[in-house]
């Protein structure tokens, strides 16, 4: 069965680094997407990325962040200069083009990001 | 989204089924009811979806009130794989590729 990628599984990094979140989402798939998850506490929506643009994002996608879709294959988050409350879990997913409330959303095992 | 309200935890001995509750009494005409679930250390994962009639897949049933309002996501025989934290979210017909938007949902407790 197809399933989203991410790489990697734990990324450590320093306070003002840059990280680049890798993930590979369902092949077929149209819409693709960025959620984090900050240690008990609910998943949180970041931004979708259709057609090469953003198609949404929230409050907490700041100039810090941005997205990319390098190649066919491959949806990217970059964090340009990282802050300890960066550290979360994160997590891509990606869904097909279909009729609207039934798209399911189709998530990976997600990067655990500690920031020092 | 529309909001809904789920208990905050449930408990369920192994091989018993479970039934979770969703109310969601602001649903509107074109509003479907997804639940997801996200098990200890993982990502979410879709288990159904249904718009007004009771729906079945190899993971679950949904279970939706007459008036929409509520909805119950049945597990037919609880497994220690099934603790996890369930979902219960309402997505606009309207609107493809959007984001999900997840509340606490239900943390479901599975003893043997």
């Amino acid at each position: 069965e197809p399933e989203v990628t991410q790489t990697p599984s734990h990324q450590v990094t320093q306070m003002g680094q840059e990280v680049i979140l890798r993930c590979v989402p369902i092949s077929n798939h149209l819409y693709f997407y960025w959620y984090r998850q900050i240690l008990g506490q609910k998943v949180e929506f970041l931004v979708s990325f259709y057609n090469n643009e953003i198609s949404e994002k929230s409050e907490i996608f700041d100039d810090q962040f941005s997205v990319e879709r390098p190649d066919g294959s491959n949806f990217t988050l970059k964090i340009r200069s990282t802050k300890l409350e960066d550290s979360a879990m994160y997590f891509c997913a990606s869904s097909t083009r279909r009729a609207g409330g039934k798209d399911t959303q189709y998530f990976g095992p997600g990067t655990r990001l500690t920031v020092l | 989204d529309a909001k809904t309200t789920q208990p905050n935890s449930m408990e369920s001995n192994e091989e018993e089924p479970v039934h979770l509750p969703c109310n969601h009494s602001t649903i509107s005409g074109t509003d479907y009811i997804h639940w997801y679930r996200q098990l200890p250390s993982q990502g979410p994962e879709y288990v159904i979806h249904g718009l007004t009639s009771n729906v079945n897949n190899r993971m679950a049933s949904l279970a939706i009130a007459e008036d929409r309002k509520s909805s119950t996501l049945i597990l037919h025989r609880a497994t220690l794989r099934d603790a996890a934290v369930y979902y219960c979210i309402l997505r606009d017909s309207n609107q493809a590729g959007t984001a999900l938007i997840f509340g606490k949902g239900t943390t479901l407790s599975v003893s043997s």
